[in-house]
């Protein structure tokens, strides 16, 4: 199906293990973005990616690593999880910097760290 | 930088209650101005979007017209409905050299039978 998809939808995990959330677009979007939804923080960008090999951090990228060796796909791997992260997690994707068309957003990745 | 206030929720309204949610931005020039919605459990959605001064974007019976002399882009509609129940969130696209677009903090609506 075209669009941006997110997996897991759920997920639990215990303190201190590595866990990656995937994001993959189906339009060949050159941007790329990953944010949490935490509640009163509203949405905090990790990090974000101009295209392929282009990544950079975010307002809160502490604890996480993001890769991105295709243009579809943005992986996103929490290192070492601590009860902190336990959000929603978001990618979202735009063409052209998202200046006249907007951005697209997955159905998010519920994490809870135990 | 650009920056974009919303006003706090969350809004309760009755049904067929006229919808007010307020946005004001601050940013360089005459940027796109974008309006999102989050229903409960997705990701956000591209509502509706404005490109220049007065102009009006409209959907699914929202609309906002971008004042730049009041550098504000509410949101509004006449008749909401149970199903509108969502988060709302404003946004800016990137400036000058960024390509992170700016969100405000977004402002929950909630309608009542």
């Amino acid at each position: 199906d075209a669009g941006i998809t997110q997996s897991p939808r759920y997920k639990i995990t215990e303190t201190g293990r590595q866990v990656t959330l995937m994001c993959h677009q189906t339009w060949s979007h050159s941007y790329m973005f990953w944010y949490r939804q935490d509640l009163g923080h509203g949405l905090r960008l990790i990090y974000y990616s101009a295209a392929a090999d282009i990544t950079d951090k975010g307002e809160v990228p502490d604890g996480y690593v993001v890769s991105r060796s295709k243009t579809e796909n943005f992986p996103l791997t929490l290192e070492s999880a601590t009860r902190s992260q336990t959000s929603v997690y978001f990618c979202a994707s735009s063409d052209r910097a998202g200046a006249n068309y907007g951005y697209t957003f997955g159905s998010g990745t519920r994490l809870t760290v135990v | 930088g650009n920056s974009v206030t919303q006003m706090e929720g969350p809004v309760t309204l009755s049904e067929e209650a006229f919808l007010t949610i307020n946005c004001t931005y601050t940013a360089t020039g005459y940027p796109s101005l974008f309006w999102y919605v989050q229903y409960p459990g997705e990701g956000l959605q591209l509502l509706l979007k404005a490109t220049k001064a007065d102009d009006k974007g409209s959907n699914k019976g929202f609309e906002a017209t971008y004042r730049k002399e009041t550098t504000s882009f509410h949101l509004e509609k006449g008749s909401v409905q149970v199903s509108d129940s969502a988060v709302y969130f404003c946004a800016l696209p990137p400036s000058g050299g960024s390509y992170i677009p700016t969100f405000g903090r977004g402002t929950s609506l909630i309608v009542h039978p």
